[in-house]
């Protein structure tokens, strides 16, 4: 199994472009999730989607959208790309619905840096 | 203040030390409580899950106090593959799912 992948692994973007971050998991789980971390702030929940069919914001949701395409997929969209959202992005999974279900298995991340 | 609180470090032991972070939570009703390991550059990975009991896994103890709302994790005989960065993480129940909230994490350096 390979867990939780995310593609790229690292993109340069011109303020103003837009661009997807794609993620997947083959653990059959049914929450899933998009973070982003910064230098000094831990990680910051963007949004969520405890079951497929269902998205909800996090702590950090403005300036981006998502998708939850199908159990495996949910993608993350930066519609137009600012600065501030420069940052290393951690895509993660987990069975969801029980206490025993909330342990999170994370992707390699996406390191993206807007000019 | 932040829903989650730890202090960032870095704590600067020797090998064979014992060290131990505490996290504070501000959210009464968090109802379950993790703490991961992040090497740098690296994506977190789950170190262990916190229970009232307590519960220990070789060298790690981790301990949670509902009263005081906050965690701990303890590091007894300090390995040199121990320096990473430990994030602590509380879920939230909200409408049939669970919210995680992760601390700004702590780094621990082990040196010779």
């Amino acid at each position: 199994n390979a867990g939780v992948t995310q593609t790229p692994k690292f993109q340069v973007l011109k303020t103003g472009q837009s661009m997807t971050l794609q993620c997947a998991q083959d653990m059959n789980h049914n929450s899933m999730y998009w973070y982003r971390q910064d230098p000094g702030m831990g990680l910051r929940l963007i949004y969520y989607s405890a079951s497929e069919g269902t998205t909800d914001k996090g702590e950090v949701p403005n300036g981006y959208n998502v998708s939850r395409l199908n159990k495996r997929e949910f993608s993350l969209r930066l519609e137009s790309a600012a600065p501030s959202q420069t940052s290393v992005y951690f895509c993660a999974s987990s069975k969801g619905y029980t206490v025993e279900g909330v342990t999170q298995y994370f992707g390699p991340g996406t390191r993206l840096t807007v000019l | 203040r932040k829903e989650v609180e730890q202090d960032p470090g870095p704590f600067n032991v020797p090998e064979g030390a014992t060290v131990a972070f505490n996290c504070t939570y501000s959210n009464s009703a968090s109802q379950s409580f993790f703490w991961y390991r992040q090497d740098c550059r690296k994506e977190p990975k789950l170190l262990m899950s916190v229970y009232s009991s307590g519960n220990e896994d070789g060298r790690f103890t981790a301990q949670l106090n509902r009263a005081s709302q906050y965690i701990s994790l303890l590091i007894r005989d300090s390995k040199l593959s121990d320096s990473a960065t430990y994030l602590c993480v509380v879920n939230i129940a909200s409408g049939g799912s669970y919210i995680p909230t992760f601390g700004r994490g702590t780094s621990l350096i082990v040196h010779p």
